[in-house]
């Protein structure tokens, strides 16, 4: 039962440089998202995707590219990272409607 | 849109004491309302949902929540506190059709106390 993986799970990195999180998750769920956490936020969506190939904006997106080119994978990439980006990210996964929303252990990325 | 309120940053009790977490919804549809549990440095955990089903649901470790609809409410209980209990509870809610994004609360700090 691999589920959803993340990596890497910590990662330090200089501003301006580009980063990218992976999300793995092998249950072919149609949805999945990413979220950043940040203190006194809770859990704030940054995009999301209904399928392969398709992909929307959430609450939180500037500074943050996604693709979706295989069902199961559904990396973040930091364009050129600036210090507000430090926070821990989740990546997530659901078959949709009201089902449950599977969380992956995180990525905790501090940009120096 | 929906949103959600959760009353409460830091929540302590004792060992043994009734646990309450509060929480509170705004949702345009008939929303799907869940419960997770973060231990420190990990993921998130489900505790319960509520799905349109019954409005007293029952879930992990004990805890137990009753959807409220005039209240606009899912307050998440358990009767007696536990040690392990303490991480932070975040409650959540998801309007199913928007392809189930989920709207997170800020996060309730619980403090189990011996």
């Amino acid at each position: 039962d691999a589920g959803i993986t993340q990596s890497p799970r910590y990662k330090i990195t200089e501003t301006g440089r580009q980063v990218t999180l992976m999300c793995h998750q092998t249950w072919s769920h149609s949805y999945m998202f990413w979220y950043r956490q940040d203190l006194g936020h809770g859990l704030r969506l940054i995009y999301y995707s209904a399928a392969a190939d398709i992909t929307d904006k959430g609450e939180v997106p500037d500074g943050y590219v996604v693709s979706r080119s295989k069902t199961e994978n559904f990396p973040l990439t930091l364009e050129s990272a600036t210090r507000s980006q430090t926070s821990v990210y989740f990546c997530a996964s659901s078959s949709g409607g009201g089902n449950t929303i599977y969380f992956g252990e995180g990525s905790w990325l501090t940009v120096v | 849109a929906q949103s959600v309120t959760q009353l409460g940053s830091h929540v302590s009790v004792s060992e043994g004491a009734l646990v309450l977490l509060r929480c509170n919804y705004s949702s345009s549809v008939p929303p799907y309302l869940f419960w997770y549990v973060q231990y420190p440095n990990q993921g998130l955990q489900l505790l319960l949902k509520y799905t349109s089903a019954a409005t007293l649901v029952k879930g992990i470790n004990g805890f137990e929540a009753e959807f409220k609809k005039s209240e606009t409410s899912f307050h998440l209980t358990k009767p007696s506190a536990h040690m392990s209990d303490a991480a932070e509870y975040f409650c959540a809610v998801s309007e199913g059709t928007s392809g189930s994004r989920l709207t997170f609360g800020e996060g309730t700090q619980l403090t189990v106390n011996p």
